[in-house]
């Protein structure tokens, strides 16, 4: 059975970081790109990055662009979030997801608040 | 960015009635949408991919159809269970953009 489980949200002030983690289970992780989606309270989805199987190739949002950085350590079958400067409008739930024809798998999500 | 409108946002539906919702792409999306359900507190789960096709464990009732720019997504028969939040995903270009979502309810 395909699980994802995020870890890492919390509460952070305008400007700081976090990192989430994510890991995987049940495939072979490093066959498939991930993606990161995040939802915002009572709004849509919105997708944030993704990162090749390798982890040598990422794309990003425009509207995070040089803020949030992926990344994964297929050893470890976990992929990662570094969100950095962040702002409050990055309040949101924070889904890791696996990309085969669309996102085919989420995890739980986490939840981030941004706020002083 | 291609944008996708999604309607309606909401809509309300008899139990064994069929409802359909609709999503239109500012632009060919080449049949790359996918289909998702939310309930309350849970992520989304995907229900159909490359605009017909029926994930593993997706009910019969649930359909998808279109092509170019204009897609729907069809529940016959809505059952209880069904009684979520629908969001159409185009992931044939980069940035991947949702619907704005459209929220099912009892009548």
């Amino acid at each position: 059975e395909v699980q994802l489980v995020e870890s890492g949200g919390s509460l952070v002030q305008p400007g700081g970081s976090l990192k989430l983690s994510c890991v995987a289970s049940g495939y072979t992780f490093s066959n498939y790109w991930m993606d990161w989606v995040r939802q915002t309270p009572g709004k849509s989805l919105e997708w944030i990055g993704e990162i090749n199987t390798d982890g040598s190739k990422t794309n990003y949002a425009p509207s995070i662009k040089d803020r949030f950085t992926i990344s994964r350590d297929n050893a470890k079958s976990t992929l990662y979030l570094q969100m950095s400067n962040v702002k409050s409008d990055d309040t949101a739930i924070y889904y890791c997801t696996r990309f085969y024809s669309g996102f085919d798998y989420w995890g739980q999500g986490v939840m981030v608040t941004v706020s002083s | 960015d291609i944008q996708m409108t999604q309607s309606p946002p909401s809509l309300s539906a008899s139990l064994g009635d069929k409802v359909t919702i609709t999503c239109q792409a500012s632009q060919n999306i080449n049949k790359y949408i996918a289909w998702y359900q939310q309930k309350p507190g849970k992520a989304p789960r995907q229900l159909i991919r490359y605009t017909s096709t029926l994930v593993s464990g997706t009910p019969s009732r649930f359909s998808g159809s279109g092509s170019g720019r204009d897609y729907s997504f069809s529940i016959s028969n809505v059952e209880s269970e069904d009684i979520a939040s629908y969001y159409c995903l185009q992931y044939d270009n980069l940035p991947r953009t949702f619907g704005g979502g459209t929220k099912l309810e009892l009548k």
